[in-house]
């Protein structure tokens, strides 16, 4: 099977940064993507990786290490409003199916 | 602008009978997934299509059919419905591409 792993919650301070981890173990790979889903919502594609390194999209970054199978969600300059769920899916060997984690939900204080 | 609509919303069905629920999309996507979700599981696979006529078996397939009569629309049969698929159920579409756009889910709950 597809293993997909991300912490259950996370809880930030506006104004600071938040990071979002997401480990996974999948036969093949061939990309990796972040959504964001806020509550009663579907959820909203942010970003997605398939080489190493840090994809700087300004409010929100993304690092992947293959080698590592891991991979992290930064959110800088945090709002209230950035509270939500981040949740990380994989393609693995399947290129047309995508794998989700359980999602980490942010918590934003003032 | 990408869109996938599902029908309905919201649905009360009884244990024993059959649900079925629908999922129409204008992006002209070869591939059409539906997921459920519960609390401490995210988005579990249950079925997905690579076009019309095609369904393929996901992660947590059972007590669940398909059905992909058009490239359109994508409908997930529960025949036997029970408690315990009772969940938030959303379609999605995609190619092999980068993003997938999903619906904005069914809350079904089965007494």
């Amino acid at each position: 099977g597809q293993g997909v792993e991300q912490p259950a919650k996370l809880m930030s301070v506006e104004g600071t940064f938040a990071r979002v981890n997401c480990t996974y173990s999948t036969s093949g790979f061939n990309g990796l993507s972040w959504y964001q889903q806020r509550e009663g919502q579907a959820p909203v594609f942010l970003s997605y990786v398939v080489l190493d390194g840090l994809k700087d999209s300004g409010h929100f970054s993304t690092f992947l290490s293959r080698s590592n199978g891991y991979s992290y969600l930064l959110l800088t300059e945090l709002q209230i409003k950035d509270s939500a769920s981040y949740l990380c899916a994989v393609r693995g060997s399947n290129y047309n199916v995508l794998y989700f984690g359980s999602g980490t939900k942010l918590t934003v204080e003032p | 602008e990408a869109a996938v609509t599902q029908s309905p919303r919201n649905k009360v069905a009884v244990t024993g009978g059959k649900v079925t629920l629908s999922c129409n999309q204008t992006n002209n996507h070869n591939n059409m997934y539906w997921y459920r979700q519960d609390t401490g599981h995210g988005l579990r696979l249950i079925h997905y299509s690579y076009g019309a006529g095609s369904t393929e078996k996901g992660d947590i397939p059972d007590g669940y059919k398909a059905s992909r009569p058009s490239q359109e629309n994508f409908s997930l049969i529960l025949e036997l419905a029970t408690p315990s698929q009772t969940s938030v159920y959303f379609c999605a579409s995609g190619d092999q591409g980068t993003e997938v756009f999903f619906g904005k889910g069914t809350r079904l709950t089965v007494v």
